[in-house]
């Protein structure tokens, strides 16, 4: 079946470092992949999306790769602020609907 | 991309009780979800919307406990019978679009707190 697998939380990390949160995935097919972000006390929002090997997608600094080789989609960032503080959700969809990960917290410090 | 609403945003139920979410859409859409977050937990997908039809559920999900409504292509309710504690978490509604649908947004969700 398809399934997402995603890094444990928490990751708590000072303002202005780096980040990655490693997602791998397993899937029948060829599926899309996503990054979807859920800010404290609110719903899912889309953060990036990759359709096809080797796509990366990237919005608000943030960026992932499509790396078929690997089946890995990690979520990238090269200066967090503190509000990027939320719960990060890698997801999969082979002709719908969306399969997710359990979701990694980041909680960044000034 | 699609704007949807939901209300209520959230609300406190007594046990027993039977609570109706209601999903808006901006514009039609072929595909709507349901889906339940547990409190610090993932997504899990309840079931499909279907237009004109009933809903296909997942395992573990049920017509009597989560009986759907989809009366036109831009709105669905959820409802949740017979409520305990173990039903408190957040409901979200989602779409797809796309010319294959890939691509899913979600509402803003409904919080529900089970006593």
């Amino acid at each position: 079946g398809n399934s997402v697998t995603q890094m444990e939380g928490p990751v708590t990390l000072s303002e202005e470092a780096f980040l990655t949160i490693n997602c791998t995935y397993t899937a029948t097919g060829y599926p899309s992949l996503f990054w979807y972000v859920q800010y404290p006390g609110e719903g899912l929002q889309l953060l990036l999306k990759a359709t096809k090997a080797d796509d990366k997608g990237s919005n608000k600094g943030f960026e992932a790769t499509y790396r078929k080789e690997t089946t890995s989609f990690h979520l990238e960032k090269g200066s967090v602020q503190v509000s990027d503080s939320a719960v990060y959700f890698c997801a999969l969809s082979v002709n719908t609907p969306l399969v997710f990960g359990k979701g990694t917290r980041l909680s960044v410090i000034a | 991309s699609a704007v949807i609403s939901q209300k209520p945003s959230r609300d406190i139920c007594q046990r027993g009780t039977s609570l109706t979410i209601q999903c808006q859409v901006d514009s039609q859409v072929t595909m709507m979800f349901w889906y339940r977050q547990q409190p610090g937990q993932s997504l899990t997908l309840i079931a499909t919307a279907n237009q004109g039809s009933e809903a296909t559920y997942e395992s573990g999900f049920v017509i009597d406990k989560f009986p759907i409504s989809r009366p036109n292509l831009t709105f669905s309710t959820l409802t949740v019978s017979n409520m305990s504690p173990e039903d408190s978490s957040i409901y979200l509604c989602s779409v797809a679009v796309g010319l294959e649908g890939e691509t899913q947004y979600f509402g803003p969700g409904t919080r529900l707190l089970v006593l």
